[in-house]
């Protein structure tokens, strides 16, 4: 079962940042929170991950709260080629191994 | 340096058929994952393969199986094929089998018929 939610769609002008919610309430301590992008008839692409402390790199930024119940991607300016379904995804630790449970993603629509 | 290759990008089968796909990883990658994507259930994780082995499995019946080859090549395979088996296989290397750093291919398009 995905253990993230997601707004199944959002819209964002171009230019203008495009600020992505998940809610992932029952993670634990040691899951990681990926976030993957997918355009269409492609594959996912990875943008960023993070524990508990903020991330930045050069596609995005990820701010998750104190209490890692939620985090929130941000694509600082926006282009019409970001349009794409964006996941964010736990990742889970088993006894020997680690498995990324993905959502149902949200569609982010980059409008001109 | 080349991505993540699949093989063949589109397959057409016909129910109880069975059918290989092929998964070339980045050069250097041991780590070889596979999902299922469909519209309906969205990603669903297959397997993983690390250094021939598989570490890790997904919630599938045993008529879905994979392996990886000393070079990393990876294959999976599903037999007796369903019409709920048609959907978009993704194939996903990475360097070792922790769970990030994945790089996708854009996948094989299976349609059974």
């Amino acid at each position: 079962d995905a253990k993230t939610t997601q707004p199944p769609s959002m819209d964002c002008a171009e230019g203008r940042a495009a600020n992505l919610p998940c809610n992932h309430s029952t993670i634990s301590g040691n899951e990681y929170v990926y976030w993957y992008r997918q355009i269409h008839s492609q594959g996912p692409q990875y943008i960023i991950h993070g524990l508990k402390n903020n991330e930045t790199n050069e596609m995005a930024s990820l701010i998750i709260t104190e209490d890692r119940k939620s985090s929130t991607l941000i694509l600082p300016h926006a282009t019409l080629r970001d349009t794409a379904v964006y996941y964010c995804i736990v990742r889970v630790e088993g006894d020997s191994n680690y498995q990324l449970i993905w959502g149902a993603g949200t569609k982010l629509i980059i409008k001109p | 340096k080349a991505g993540v290759t699949q093989t063949p990008r589109y397959l057409i089968k016909t129910r109880g058929q069975q059918v290989t796909l092929s998964c070339s990883p980045i050069s250097g990658h041991r780590s070889v994952s596979w999902y299922q994507q469909t519209p309906g259930q969205g990603l669903q994780f297959l397997f993983e393969y690390f250094s021939e082995t598989q570490r890790n499995k997904g919630n599938f019946p045993g008529r879905f199986s994979g392996r990886q080859f000393s070079n990393s090549r990876s294959e999976m395979n599903v037999s007796t094929l369903e019409l709920g088996d048609s959907a978009l296989y993704l194939c996903a290397s990475s360097l070792e089998a922790r769970g990030y750093g994945y790089t996708f291919g854009s996948g094989t398009r299976l349609t059974v018929v």
